[in-house]
C-alpha cells in the first residue's frame, strides 16, 4: 500500500496570506489527523476528519480550517498567515477499530512564512 | 487530559553502547502507547507501539519498549545502537478507542558517536 502523501512539500509565504495543504491517506482510511510541528511548541493536535465530519479539534484559533472529501483526502487551510504559522505540518491517517488506532504520517508540508 | 514527559531532551552515546530514552505519561484513563522516530527532514515513523497484551514490545530493528502501569513510564531501549539510530524520537499516548489524537512529549535527539 502507498502511504500517507502531502502536497507541497514546500511553501513559502507572505504575512496576510493564506494557504492550503493537501493530505492523502492510505487507501482505505478514513480518518485524518493534522498536527503542527515547531522548535518551540513540539507536535501539537490541529484536528481530526472522519467521514468527512472533524470530530476533534485542537487548540488552535479559527485561522486554522480543515476539510475532508468523500475519498478520505482532506485540506487544511490557514488564513492571514503569522510568522509564528511557520512550522512543519504533518497529516496522519488510521483506520479507527482497525489495527486499533494506530496513526501513520505523512512526509509532511514546510510552511515557511516571510 | 492526557500529558508526555520525555525526561531528556538530547542524549549522546556512542556507537555499539546501549541506550534508553525515557518517557513517562500522566492520564486518568486508560491509553496507547507509542514511539515514533523522526529522521532528518522527514515525517514521523512509527518504531513500535503498546496496545494491550505483553508489556514488553519490540520493533524489527532492534528498540524495545517495556510499559510500566505502576510508574506511568513507556522507556525505549536498545542494547547496541549504529550511526543510522541517529534521529530524534518522540513518546506519544492516544485515548484508547477515543478520539484519534496523540499527545506528544518533547522528543528526545539521539546522537551516535564514532
Amino acid at each position: 500500500k502507498a502511504g500517507v502523501t502531502q502536497t507541497p512539500r514546500y511553501l513559502i509565504k507572505t504575512r496576510g496570506q493564506q494557504v492550503t495543504l493537501s493530505c492523502s491517506p492510505i487507501s482505505g482510511h478514513r480518518s485524518v489527523s493534522w498536527y503542527q510541528q515547531t522548535p518551540g511548541q513540539g507536535l501539537q493536535f490541529l484536528f481530526e476528519y472522519f467521514s468527512e465530519t472533524q470530530r476533534n479539534k485542537g487548540n488552535f484559533p479559527g485561522r486554522f480550517s480543515g476539510r475532508q472529501f468523500s475519498n478520505s483526502r482532506s485540506e487544511m487551510n490557514v488564513s492571514t498567515l503569522e510568522l509564528g504559522d511557520s512550522a512543519l505540518y504533518l497529516c496522519a491517517s488510521s483506520s479507527p477499530g482497525s489495527d486499533t488506532d494506530t496513526q501513520y504520517f505523512g512526509p509532511g508540508t514546510r510552511l515557511t512564512v516571510l | 487530559a492526557q500529558s508526555v514527559t520525555q525526561l531528556d531532551s538530547q542524549v549522546p552515546v556512542f556507537e555499539e553502547a546501549p541506550v534508553e530514552l525515557r518517557c513517562n505519561y500522566s492520564s486518568s484513563v486508560s491509553v496507547y502507547l507509542f514511539w515514533y522516530v523522526q529522521y532528518p527532514n522527514q515525517g514521523l515513523q512509527l518504531l513500535l507501539k503498546y496496545l494491550s497484551g505483553s508489556t514488553l514490545v519490540e520493533s524489527i530493528n532492534g528498540f524495545e519498549a517495556e510499559f510500566n502501569k505502576s510508574q506511568t513510564s513507556f522507556h525505549l531501549r536498545k542494547p547496541s545502537v549504529h550511526i543510522s539510530d541517529t534521529a530524534e524520537y518522540f513518546c506519544a499516548v492516544s485515548i484508547i478507542q477515543g478520539a484519534q489524537k496523540l499527545v506528544f512529549g518533547q522528543g528526545t535527539r539521539l546522537t551516535i558517536n564514532p
